[in-house]
């Protein structure tokens, strides 16, 4: 079974909707993270989080926002979703003895 | 503003070749460094983790690190057609759990 699990895998939703995207994860980390990746643009950091209580902005935080309901899940809200955020999300994890982030398989978001 | 630089590529070397991408970072006050392997529409996967100056081997991979230099870089030795994806590289600063990625090297291993 995968670590890191999000739902859903593709949407395609219309300008204006609201829009969650989930990620749980199995592996008992404590640091959560949301990326989006456009071409060429490489991993750009959404929200992340360190513990239940921690929520922080990344470096493109405007609109879009987030909730960790859990230790093992955080999610993605993009309260009116437009065009330009159509892009592939990933849900990222790190433990407590590390460093290295563990990636979920990824969303594919167009909104058209 | 913390940046790490690769160049975006395509790599195209023969199949059994010696892959070597490079990537530099500005901040010197990082600590942690990460090769990342992507294929087309899938997530990142760690391949390799660096902390200290000198290389690091693990089976076809090799790590290398050099502070002074601020440049990482890695090597694959006998090059297979599915080592072909983007790597990615990525630089963390003391404490902060924050890497900060480049955008990555196309790599294609041709037979």
């Amino acid at each position: 079974d995968a670590d890191v699990t999000q739902t859903p895998r593709n949407r395609i939703t219309k300008t204006g909707k609201r829009i969650m995207l989930e990620c749980s994860q199995t592996k008992g980390h404590d640091r959560m993270y949301w990326y989006r990746q456009d071409p060429g643009l490489g991993l750009r950091l959404i929200y992340y989080s360190f513990d239940v209580k921690d929520i922080n902005k990344g470096e493109i935080s405007d609109g879009y926002s987030v909730s960790r309901q859990a230790q093992a899940k955080f999610s993605l809200s993009l309260e009116s979703a437009i065009p330009n955020q159509t892009a592939l999300y990933f849900c990222a994890t790190s433990g407590r003895q590390g460093k290295e982030q563990f990636f979920g398989p990824g969303t594919r978001l167009t909104v058209l | 503003q913390k940046e790490v630089e690769q160049n975006s590529g395509p790599l195209s070397v023969p199949e059994g070749a010696i892959a070597s991408l490079n990537c530099t970072y500005s901040d010197r006050g990082s600590q942690s460094f990460f090769w990342y392997r992507q294929y087309s529409g899938k997530s990142p996967e760690l391949i390799m983790s660096i902390y200290s100056n000198g290389d690091k081997e693990d089976g076809r991979f090799t790590a290398q690190l050099n502070k002074a230099s601020q440049y990482v870089s890695l090597l694959i030795r006998d090059s297979q057609p599915s080592d072909s994806a983007t790597y990615l590289c990525a630089a963390e600063s003391g404490g902060s759990y924050i890497p900060t990625f480049g955008r990555g090297t196309s790599l294609i291993v041709h037979p």
